[in-house]
């Protein structure tokens, strides 16, 4: 167990709909990062937070939107979702920003 | 952040060592070598890190060359659970801008009963 948690574990949707993954981190880490992976394109960053603040961007197209609040939790909005949005959504977290990340075990995505 | 090449699959017997090979001629001074794990649509897992000594833990041993341009994994006792994707990362150290990881393709070990 990483001890980072996300929910939901298994999401299912529509396409055109929006939904919010969440991601609490590890007790006391203050960096959170997001990852997508797809069959085609294995595991992509998307974006970094920094006690609160964001620090780095990846691959995240201007439909998907991430925030960390005051209390560390991260939360990624996926909107006008589209099939090939299905995939896997992994969250991971570091003390400080060159600790080693420890990553959940992610929501899966499906848009139908 | 410096490109790393692993081979594709590699496979190890049940109980012997695994030695997971990567490259990264390309590696900066202050860039360190990570390696994670997936097993099957689980999260990666982290296992060891290192900048230019090695290192050893309790799930396994990194061995970095003395040039830095490449490394090795080692697994002591390989056992089926170990079957997994392993990703060989290179990533910015303290004072560099880029703590994210990237990620490859990996090496598909398989370990057989």
């Amino acid at each position: 167990d990483s001890g980072v948690t996300q929910t939901p574990k298994h999401l299912i949707t529509a396409t055109g709909q929006r939904v919010t993954l969440r991601c609490s981190p590890r007790s006391g880490d203050l960096s959170v990062y997001w990852y997508q992976q797809s069959l085609d394109q294995g595991l992509q960053f998307l974006i970094q937070y920094y006690n609160g603040e964001e620090r780095a961007k990846g691959n995240i197209l201007e439909r998907f939107s991430a925030q960390q609040f005051p209390d560390l939790h991260s939360e990624l909005n996926l909107s006008s979702l589209e099939l090939g949005d299905s995939a896997l959504y992994f969250c991971a977290s570091s003390l400080i920003r060159d600790s080693p990340l420890h990553f959940g075990n992610g929501t899966r995505l499906t848009v139908t | 952040d410096a490109k790393t090449t692993q081979p594709p699959s590699m496979d190890c017997a049940e109980g012997r060592a695994a030695n997971l090979p990567c490259n990264h001629s390309t590696i900066s001074g202050n860039e360190y070598v990570y390696w994670y794990r997936q097993i099957h649509s689980q999260g990666p897992q982290y296992i060891i890190h290192g900048l230019k000594n090695n290192e050893t833990n309790e799930m396994a041993s990194l061995i970095i060359t003395e040039d830095r341009k490449s490394s090795t994994l080692i697994l002591p006792h390989a056992t089926l659970r170990d079957t997994a994707v392993y990703y060989c990362i290179v990533r910015g150290g303290s004072g560099g801008s880029n703590y994210k990881l990237t990620f490859g393709k990996g090496t598909l070990l398989t370990v057989n009963p």
